[in-house]
């Protein structure tokens, strides 16, 4: 299977815990992208990584969330101290960034995060 | 303000028929992207079409169509012939330049037999 993996896909915690989530893109996919889909919502963009570079993050991005690609591969969401409000589907996506126009982005399965 | 209107939140369809899902959207630039993405109970974010915003052919992928009138800024997704395995959340979203892509709230099918 060559397509975006994300790990976990369910994740509970509490109040207050901290929690990362892991995404593996489409090999040789040089965009990733965060996203996180709340009930009845859409995917709201939360940060794109070029490579290893962050070089966008949305204004719902608090200070407690953070995003690592360290080697331009995998990438990490973390949530530190999470809360109530944070329980959400969690979406990576990549895109190949060699085609300017369409550059389409392809989805994992996401995580679902649920903070009690 | 919103920048990709839905305003179906659910629509039936019988099976083996066509169906219109509907989109509009708002922009001010002149270079855009249209997709549209099916999500089914699973969860993951299906790719189904895309069209661009100076593609003068409406863009086609099987039975999933889309019908583009750019001076009504809206984006129908069509989908002829109607299965079973077609009911889901069905999401259309923007990009204008090269990463920001906003999604609407979405539509749900329900295909009957």
């Amino acid at each position: 299977d060559t397509g975006v993996s994300q790990d976990p896909r369910h994740k509970i915690t509490k109040r207050g815990q901290n929690v990362t989530f892991r995404c593996d893109p489409i090999s040789e996919h040089n965009r990733l992208y965060w996203y996180r889909q709340t009930l009845g919502q859409g995917p709201e963009f939360l940060t794109y990584f070029q490579n290893e570079a962050q070089l966008e993050k949305s204004r719902l991005l608090s200070d407690r969330f953070s995003a690592e690609r360290p080697k331009g591969s995998f990438s990490t969401l973390e949530i530190q101290r999470t809360e109530q409000g944070d329980s959400a589907m969690y979406l990576c996506a990549s895109s190949s960034g060699t085609a300017l126009d369409t550059d389409t982005q392809y989805f994992g399965p996401g995580t679902r995060l649920t903070v009690l | 303000a919103q920048k990709i209107t839905q305003t179906q939140p659910g629509m039936f369809v019988q099976e083996k028929e066509a169906v219109t899902l509907d989109c509009t959207y708002d922009t001010s630039d002149q270079s855009y992207g249209l997709f549209w993405y099916k999500q089914p109970s699973s969860g993951e974010m299906i790719f189904l079409i895309y069209q661009g915003s100076y593609d003068e052919q409406n863009a086609t992928e099987g039975r999933y169509s889309l019908n583009f009138q750019k001076a009504r800024k809206s984006a129908n997704l069509v989908i002829s012939a109607s299965q079973l395995g077609d009911s889901a959340m069905y999401f259309c979203a923007m990009r204008e330049g090269f990463i920001d892509m906003r999604f609407g709230a979405g539509t749900r099918l329900t295909v009957k037999p």
